[in-house]
């Protein structure tokens, strides 16, 4: 079965680090870019974090840069995101999602999320 | 602030017609980037709906269509069913911010 399963979520103090997990099953996870998507409570998808399929490039949103570290181990078909000083406003859901198109990049597949509350 | 910008919300009643607008700007659907489209239906993960400004992926009811021209991208949602209703999101690519870049989202209501 062709999906995405992320795990890892949970409450966290201010400052501090948690590692996000998304398990790929049903493709050939090595030859597709992959994507952190995330979502505030009651709020719009704001793109978060790009890996390459092969890992040899990573790109950031701004407010994450520095802070965030997208990786990926494609003999275990997994997808990591790794989120240091985290902040109030990181509180969200965490959607890992498959890109696909040459130019103009599109999300193909999601995975049905992880809530992520950064509270003290 | 999204660079893309969406109404906040529609309506139609089941049956009707409607159309969410998606107005970008010159960095990112005017310089030739696709508009792609999501559903996220109450509580669940967005789907992808429409990609490359028109084309449907498999599955997907050709009720829904997509369009693109110049800065500015539509969704037409025709005979709406009370299943349609969720949040609608519009995707591209902008130059100046470096980044993937999602509307602010639009509720479809069917009344």
């Amino acid at each position: 079965q062709v999906q995405l399963v992320e795990s890892g979520g949970g409450v966290v103090q201010p400052g501090r680090s948690l590692r996000l997990s998304c398990a790929a099953s049903g493709f050939t996870f090595s030859s597709y870019a992959m994507n952190w998507v995330r979502q505030a409570p009651g709020k719009g998808l704001e793109w978060v974090a790009h890996i390459w399929y092969d890992g040899s490039k990573t790109y950031y949103e701004d407010s994450v840069k520095g802070r965030f570290t997208i990786s990926r181990d494609s003999f275990k078909k997994m997808l990591y995101l790794e989120m240091t000083s985290l902040r109030a406003e990181d509180t969200a859901i965490y959607y890992c999602a498959r890109v696909v198109g040459a130019y103009s990049n599109y999300f193909d597949l999601w995975g049905q999320g992880t809530l992520v509350t950064v509270s003290s | 602030q999204s660079p893309l910008t969406q109404p906040p919300s529609v309506s139609g009643a089941p049956g009707q017609r409607v159309i969410i607008s998606c107005t970008g700007t010159t960095s990112n659907i005017g310089v030739g980037y696709a508009v792609h489209w999501y559903q996220q239906l109450p509580g669940k993960a967005p789907k992808l709906l429409i990609h490359d400004n028109a084309n449907r992926p498999s599955g997907v009811p050709d009720r829904f269509s997509g369009s693109k021209s110049d800065t500015s991208a539509s969704l037409a949602i025709t005979g709406l069913q009370a299943e349609d209703e969720g949040d609608y999101y519009c995707q591209s690519y902008d130059n100046d911010l470096s980044a993937w870049v999602f509307g602010g989202g639009t509720k479809l209501t069917v009344l």
